[in-house]
């Protein structure tokens, strides 16, 4: 079975500042989607960013980028120039064959001012 | 955002109640999730549907029932609900297009029983 781990329950940056979450998991499967989903407080979660395993580039999405590394199983979301608006919880997700999200326990992000 | 809505976005009800959750998508999906997730944990999915007259249980049991008998309806049942079903129950929808891996996701309904 398929596990998604996000080693950091908490993490804090600071505006402007740059900031990394860390993403492993555990899968048999070659082909894959692995996400970044973003949930503020009270509010609807949103997808950040999103990755094929079978693309070696990594995606970006403003000031979103990943470090996908296939051979490790890791998956780390970048954010550059933190804003306030960025404080939320984030978690990673992944969907194999079965088609269906595994979602890792999340981290929780803050800014500070 | 995403035409996807839950109501009640909150609810406090006593024990052995019977509830619906509703769901509801405006954006034509064939496949619609529920998860229930409790405070600063991670999601589980406990229903999903491909489309109409379809429901399948999740990866965490539940006691709950769905249906589908709409494309864009989804509704969660309690029959008689308990202190243990205390938790944030998230409706989900996705694609089957090229877009299919993409979920979007309701503000979720908060229940809490008594």
């Amino acid at each position: 079975a398929q596990t998604v781990t996000q080693s950091q329950p908490e993490m804090s940056v600071q505006e402007a500042e740059t900031v990394t979450l860390s993403c492993t998991y555990d899968t048999s499967e070659s082909d894959y989607y692995l996400f970044w989903y973003k949930q503020p407080p009270s509010r609807q979660m949103i997808l950040v960013i999103r990755q094929e395993a079978y693309k070696q580039q990594n995606a970006t999405e403003n000031r979103f980028s990943v470090n996908f590394q296939k051979a490790a199983k890791s998956f780390s979301l970048k954010i550059s120039d933190s804003q306030l608006g960025d404080a939320a919880m984030y978690f990673c997700a992944y969907r194999g064959s079965q088609g269906n999200l595994i979602f890792g326990k999340g981290t929780k992000l803050s800014v500070k001012p | 955002e995403a035409d996807i809505y839950q109501t009640p976005r909150y609810l406090v009800i006593g024990t052995g109640k019977k509830i619906t959750l509703e769901c509801s998508q405006t954006m034509g999906h064939d496949k619609m999730y529920w998860y229930q997730q409790d405070p600063g944990m991670e999601l589980h999915l406990i229903h999903y549907s491909y489309g109409v007259n379809s429901t399948e249980k999740g990866d965490l049991s539940s006691e709950s029932t769905v249906s589908r008998i709409r494309t864009e309806h989804f509704p969660l049942t309690l029959e008689s609900a308990r202190p243990s079903h205390t938790s944030q129950y998230l409706c989900a929808s996705s694609d089957g297009g090229l877009a299919k891996n993409i979920q979007y996701f309701g503000a979720g309904t908060r229940l809490s029983v008594l």
